[in-house]
């Protein structure tokens, strides 16, 4: 069975360009989480989709960052436009049902690293 | 402010050592802490610990929980070099599922 996916897995772009992170997650979880981690800090949450409606968007740093998830599928996270501070890694991670609530296991992909010069 | 502190950010040990990694938190409404190890790239689920389930155990590794001083310890006996990763330690405070806390992370190294 396939685990979660993520593309690109490097993104180099200039300030102000755009750049489209895609998660596929494992087949069958309802949930997808988006996370990032900045160099030298935690890991910290951007947003929670059920299916395809946003559940939680508050970790969302401000409305340059769009999240989709059509079909409640694969989801895209687009950030528009890029500026330096949006540097960082970010994961994407999937569970199925109320996992997270019995076991604590999210299955979390390998990360895109986005770099903004 | 909720977070989570772990210590220490970097420890480099030989086979066979036995290590404890530390994380403390501070949190207004806990509900379970979990632990993560990332070798390379995704990070993988090793244990999750809550008021009822405060110790956990699984081949050399084992992780308990302190609720009165609100902090837990993941513990790796006889040392491997596959157990270097970043161990990372999260608090989910109930929050929406998936709106967990991470401390910084413990990397940790184990030479031959």
């Amino acid at each position: 069975e396939a685990g979660v996916t993520q593309f690109p897995s490097h993104s180099v772009i200039e300030k102000g360009q755009t750049v489209t992170l895609r998660c596929d997650p494992i087949s069958g979880h309802d949930n997808l989480y988006w996370y990032r981690r900045v160099m030298g800090k935690e890991i910290k949450f951007l947003l929670h989709f059920v299916k395809e409606s946003k559940q939680d968007e508050s970790g969302m740093p401000n409305n340059r960052f769009l999240a989709e998830r059509t079909g409640g599928t694969y989801s895209t996270l687009k950030v528009q436009p890029a500026e330096l501070e949006d540097s960082g890694v970010y994961f994407c991670a999937s569970s199925q049902g109320r996992l997270l609530f019995d076991t604590g296991e999210l299955f979390f992909g390998e990360g895109s690293r986005l770099t903004v010069l | 402010e909720d977070k989570v502190v772990q210590s220490p950010l970097s420890l480099v040990v030989h086979e066979g050592d036995t290590v404890t990694l530390n994380c403390s938190y501070e949190v207004t409404n806990f509900r379970s802490l979990l632990w993560y190890k990332q070798e390379k790239k995704a990070p993988t689920f090793l244990f999750m610990l809550t008021s009822s389930g405060i110790e956990k155990k699984s081949g050399r590794l084992s992780s308990i929980l302190d609720k009165k001083e609100l902090f837990s310890i993941l513990n790796i006996t006889a040392t491997q070099t596959g157990d270097s990763a970043v161990y990372l330690c999260a608090l989910y405070y109930g929050g929406s599922q998936g709106n967990l806390i991470f401390g910084k992370g413990t990397k940790l190294s184990v030479k031959p």
